[in-house]
């Protein structure tokens, strides 16, 4: 199982960029590694997902080094509305792997 | 999402009661999911379901049961409702594109276990 790990939380001024790190040392060739963000009472919404290298879209982008290892969940510019718990899931679509959640990252966003 | 609807959105219920939540979803997709969560903590699967015929046990199956009537419809059961079971249920629905694997959301029930 591709267990992964995060920080529990982090603290950010609006205004700077983010990143949030995913440790996930056991990940096997046909994994993708996907981020999902969480408001309280709310289900997860999907952020980004990517394999390896780098993925953009418009709202994050998605950092994976060479090894896939790890990866980095970048927000550009946060506002007061990205506080949420963001989770970084890794898996195949054809597995219940990549329907794994685990603690995630409490993001608070300061003024 | 709009797309995927859960009912009832709020529950409460007594001890040994027998519980149904239901989902619904209109995207088309094939693949639907339920998952609790405690609070303060992330998501657990209960069950998956890849197609009408497919169900597969998720990570906390245990006295929990789904039935898949359409491609559509998705229900949770708890046979006999016990007060460790009270969490926020969440319904999600996929479609299958190779690796990739978007999950979308239903708004979650909440049920309250006396």
């Amino acid at each position: 199982l591709a267990k992964t790990t995060q920080p529990i939380s982090m603290d950010s001024y609006e205004g700077q960029e983010v990143n949030i790190t995913c440790s996930h040392n056991n990940i096997a060739t046909n994994d993708y590694i996907t981020w999902y963000q969480q408001f309280p009472s709310q289900g997860p919404r999907f952020i980004i997902q990517g394999y390896k290298t780098k993925v953009t879209n418009e709202v994050a982008s998605l950092f994976i080094p060479a090894d896939r290892k790890s990866s980095t969940l970048s927000l550009p510019r946060v506002s007061l509305s990205d506080t949420a718990v963001y989770y970084c899931l890794v898996g195949f679509s054809g597995s219940a792997r990549q329907l794994t959640f685990g603690s995630g990252t409490q993001l608070t966003v300061l003024p | 999402d709009a797309d995927v609807t859960q009912t009832p959105r709020n529950r409460i219920t007594k001890t040994g009661k027998r519980i149904m939540l239901e989902c619904s979803q209109t995207k088309g997709h094939d693949r639907m999911y339920w998952y609790r969560q405690d609070p303060g903590l992330g998501l657990r699967l209960i069950y998956y379901s890849f197609d009408v015929k497919d169900i597969n046990k998720g990570e906390i199956s245990d006295g929990y049961s789904v039935s898949r009537q359409a491609q559509a419809k998705f229900s949770l059961s708890l046979e006999s409702a016990i007060p460790n079971q009270t969490a926020l249920y969440f319904c999600a629905t996929s479609e299958y594109r190779g690796g990739y694997n978007e999950q979308f959301f239903g708004p979650g029930t909440r049920l309250t276990v006396l």
